[in-house]
This record gives C-alpha cells, sequence and structure tokens, in this order.
C-alpha cells in the first residue's frame, strides 16, 4: 500500500536559515511526487512536482527512489515562506489520485 | 486566472440530514475531484470523476455519497445522511488531464462542513 510520510507537524527556523522539509513514501511502483502549499488563508496549490525539476520561489525538491525520499529544501527562508506543505503522491497507474502526507507547519521568524 | 470555486463556505447541519456540496471546477478541466480533511487529519482522497462516471473511489465514499455534475459547470457532493464523524473541510479540485504534466490538480478553498 501506499503511503506518504512527513515526520514533522511543526518546523520553526529564523530567516536567512536552511529549510528542509522531509518527507518519504511507500509506494513499490513508480510514484509521481509533489509539494503543495497553502499560506493563511489561502487555497492548496502546487509548489513543485518531482518530474519537472525545476525551482519554485527558492524551493527544490529531489526524488531519492532508493530512500524513497522526496524532501523539500530551501538554502535561505523568507518571512513569507510560513505556511502548511503537504508532500503528495499519485500512483504510476491511477489517473490521479493524491495521497497526502500529514503535512508540516512552517514558521519562519524574522 | 480562472480558479475552482465552492459553496457554501461553511455548512452547519444536523445529524441524519442531507447536505449538497457545490464546486464549479476550471472551465475546460476533465477530471474532478472530492477530498476532505477531518482537523486535525491528513487530506484524504474520496472520489475522481471523469467523462460523467466516478473513475476511482476511496473506502471512505460509501452509498451515502454520491457525486454529479448536473450541468456544465457544477460538480456536486451529496451526502444523504449526515454522521457527526462526516464534519470536515471538503475540498473539490479539478485538472485538466489525467497524465503528466496535464495532471496538476488546482484546489478550491473548501467548505467546512459541521454536523451537529
Amino acid at each position: 500500500a501506499q503511503r506518504v510520510t512527513q515526520p514533522e507537524k511543526l518546523l520553526s527556523v529564523f530567516k536567512g536559515a536552511p529549510v528542509e522539509l522531509k518527507c518519504n513514501y511507500s509506494y513499490s511502483g513508480s510514484p509521481e511526487l509533489f509539494w503543495y502549499v497553502q499560506y493563511s488563508r489561502q487555497r492548496l496549490q502546487l509548489l513543485l512536482r518531482h518530474i519537472s525539476r525545476e525551482s519554485i520561489k527558492g524551493f527544490t525538491a529531489d526524488l531519492n527512489k532508493g530512500e524513497t525520499s522526496f524532501h523539500l529544501k530551501k538554502p535561505f527562508a523568507q518571512e513569507e515562506d510560513s505556511a502548511m506543505y503537504y508532500c503528495a503522491l499519485i500512483r504510476g497507474s491511477t489517473l490521479g489520485r493524491l495521497y497526502f502526507g500529514r503535512g508540516t507547519q512552517l514558521t519562519v521568524w524574522p | 486566472e480562472p480558479e475552482v470555486t465552492q459553496t457554501p463556505s461553511h455548512q452547519v447541519t444536523q445529524m441524519g440530514q442531507e447536505v449538497i456540496l457545490r464546486c464549479v471546477p476550471i472551465s475546460n478541466h476533465l477530471y474532478f475531484y472530492w477530498y476532505r480533511q477531518i482537523l486535525g487529519q491528513k487530506v484524504e482522497f474520496l472520489v475522481s470523476f471523469y467523462n460523467n462516471e466516478i473513475s476511482e473511489k476511496s473506502e471512505i465514499f460509501d452509498d451515502q455519497f454520491s457525486v454529479e455534475r448536473p450541468d456544465g459547470s457544477n460538480f456536486t457532493l451529496k451526502i444523504r445522511s449526515t454522521k457527526l464523524e462526516d464534519s470536515a473541510m471538503y475540498f473539490c479540485a479539478s485538472s485538466l488531464g489525467g497524465t503528466t504534466p496535464y495532471n496538476e490538480q488546482f484546489f478550491g478553498p473548501g467548505t467546512r462542513l459541521t454536523v451537529l
């Protein structure tokens, strides 16, 4: 069965510090991994996906199949990065059902 | 920029009552989804819908739930007889396609359902 684990419910860093939000998954096939973000009073929105291998708002995430991880990183956190971050997975064979982790609330202090 | 809209933003109902949650997906999207998030828990998939029929449903989506696309714009989730445990935030989402790169799901703001 597929599962997405985000071990940290809360994460706090100071502005300018590096930040890493952890995500591990379990799935026997080839998943597609995503990071969704929800800023305060806003809707869930896609931040990035592993297939595009791009950097969005300074964030990057690399899929490590050996460690079954898809950690989200940013070298210098900004206050506006404070939000709820969800790691999510789509199984290769489905039309698009997202399996979410429980989310990590990131707070960036000034 | 087009967005998914949901109404109402908050619905309060008595246990046993029927509720209908409404969503207007992005107009050229073809795939529609409902998810829910019970307070403090993870976002959970309920159902996906394509070409006027259910593509997939989770174990949560039992006979008490149904979905419909009554016209060309609305996508509804009906709960026939609400239970206390149905209290949650319900999210509608839509995507242009079902496969990469068109499978990005765009979420609505959610409807908070409170069952008393």
